[in-house]
């Protein structure tokens, strides 16, 4: 069964641009989750697709956004870019939530110039 | 948004050594704890989900227990290997469908 996969794996941006970082989950998983990851922070959760809607958010301005598509694949999206947008971004799926385990991808390295 | 600590932030001991580890939850609420090894330059990997209060999972030499009515869980490693070198992550939940909160994680750090 194929993993969690992320793409693209590395990205290079200069501030004030926008970024699209897509997730595709394992098959079957209709939960899809991002996360940020910076140094000292932790993974921070951004939001959480399930069925192509929001079930949850994070505290992350509005220039962080994304959506879900039918097949359960993710795409977020990063506005306006910031020096401070620079982070590893992971993706999780699951089956549905609760005691499902959720399965990460190997995450987007994003560097904001 | 649930708090979720870990603790200690790092940790370095010698081949041999049994170790162990802390996550501290809201207790109030409480629907599911996980517990993650993440290695550097791999994802994240899942290693338990934990809902009963005292239960315990064990998987190799890792274990863990739980309890949900004070609110924190151990990971235990018992002799601990070079290859153990990873960051331990939790993460709660506080009811089904809600997104898994992470602590910061305990780096652990193992030397041959």
């Amino acid at each position: 069964k194929a993993g969690v996969t992320q793409t693209p794996r590395y990205l290079i941006k200069t501030r004030g641009q926008q970024v699209t970082l897509s997730c595709s989950p394992i098959s079957g998983h209709r939960s899809v989750s991002w996360y940020q990851q910076t140094p000292g922070q932790g993974l921070q959760f951004l939001f959480e697709y399930f069925s192509e809607t929001q079930r949850n958010k994070g505290n992350f301005p509005g220039r962080f956004s994304g959506r879900q598509f039918s097949n359960s694949r993710s795409e977020m999206n990063v506005s306006t870019l910031e020096l401070g947008d620079s982070a590893l971004y992971l993706c999780a799926s699951r089956k549905d939530g609760g005691t499902d385990t959720q399965y990460f991808g190997p995450g987007t390295r994003l560097t904001v110039l | 948004i649930l708090n979720v600590e870990q603790s200690p932030q790092s940790l370095h001991v010698q081949e041999g050594d049994s170790t162990n580890f802390t996550c501290s939850f809201p207790s109030s609420n409480f629907y599911a704890l996980h517990w993650y090894r993440w290695e550097t330059a791999k994802s994240p990997e899942a290693l338990f989900v934990m809902t009963l209060n005292g239960d315990e999972k064990k998987k190799g030499r890792i274990s863990a227990t739980l309890n949900t009515k004070e609110g924190y869980s151990y990971l235990y490693i018992k002799g601990s290997q070079p290859e153990d070198s990873a960051t331990y992550l939790c993460a709660s939940e506080d009811q089904a469908g809600t997104a898994l909160i992470f602590g910061k994680g305990t780096t652990l750090s193992v030397s041959s």
